[in-house]
């Protein structure tokens, strides 16, 4: 079965750091690009970012770029996302979701992050 | 405030057609593939139609995807009680969302 399992999620305090992991299984990691989606509570859907399949290249949505960072470990079929400098505004559940065919065709659990003091 | 536009809820009766609506512009929508996702509380989103109008496997052929211009529209018929999501509209560039449209299956 393909698998999405993200962790790391947590509460954390303004402008401190988390990192998020997410564990795929179940299909060629190293084939896909990746991506990171997250979703406020009681509000919609933001792309966060995401990386081609060599690690090589990343994107980001503008609220996030300078503090996260997006990366990959094909070795051990795993996705991260580095969170710095954390904001009420991060509040969120985040997924992890595989792209295909011009959208997100495979999504994790997801792993909330709250950030508050 | 999201990218692209929908309406934040419909309602229909069960059996019956809905139609759910997703404006948006050149910058997005008309340019770029389309692709609708489900939502249940608590869930992680589904995808349910990808480049405009193709179903996943195992996606029943009662939902639907068509986009014309600057807009696109989920179909779904013979609506059940448990079609009843939240379903939202993606545009590939930009990794774009709408906000999201809530059916309530009556």
């Amino acid at each position: 079965e393909e698998q999405l399992v993200e962790s790391g999620g947590g509460l954390v305090q303004p402008r401190g750091s988390l990192r998020l992991s997410c564990a795929a299984s179940g299909f060629p990691f190293s084939h896909y690009w990746m991506s990171w989606v997250r979703q406020a509570p009681g509000k919609g859907l933001e792309w966060v970012a995401n990386i081609i399949p060599d690690g090589s290249y990343t994107d980001y949505v503008d609220s996030v770029k300078g503090r996260f960072t997006i990366s990959r470990d094909n070795a051990k079929n795993s996705l991260y996302l580095q969170m710095n400098s954390l904001r009420a505004e991060d509040t969120a559940m985040y997924y992890c979701a595989r792209e295909v065919h011009y959208a997100f065709e495979i999504w994790g659990q997801g792993t909330m992050v709250t950030v508050s003091s | 405030q999201s990218v692209l536009t929908q309406p934040p809820s419909v309602s229909a009766a069960p059996g019956q057609k809905v139609t759910i609506s997703c404006s948006g512009s050149s910058s997005n929508i008309e340019n770029n593939y389309v692709s609708w996702y489900q939502q249940f509380p608590g869930t992680a989103p589904k995808l349910l139609i990808y480049e405009n109008s193709k179903r996943p496997s195992g996606i029943p052929d009662r939902f639907s995807g068509s986009k014309s211009g600057t807009s696109a529209t989920l179909g779904i018929t013979g609506l059940q009680t448990g079609d009843e999501a939240d379903y939202y509209c993606g545009s590939w560039d930009g990794k774009v969302f709408g906000g999201g449209t809530k059916l309530t299956v009556l």
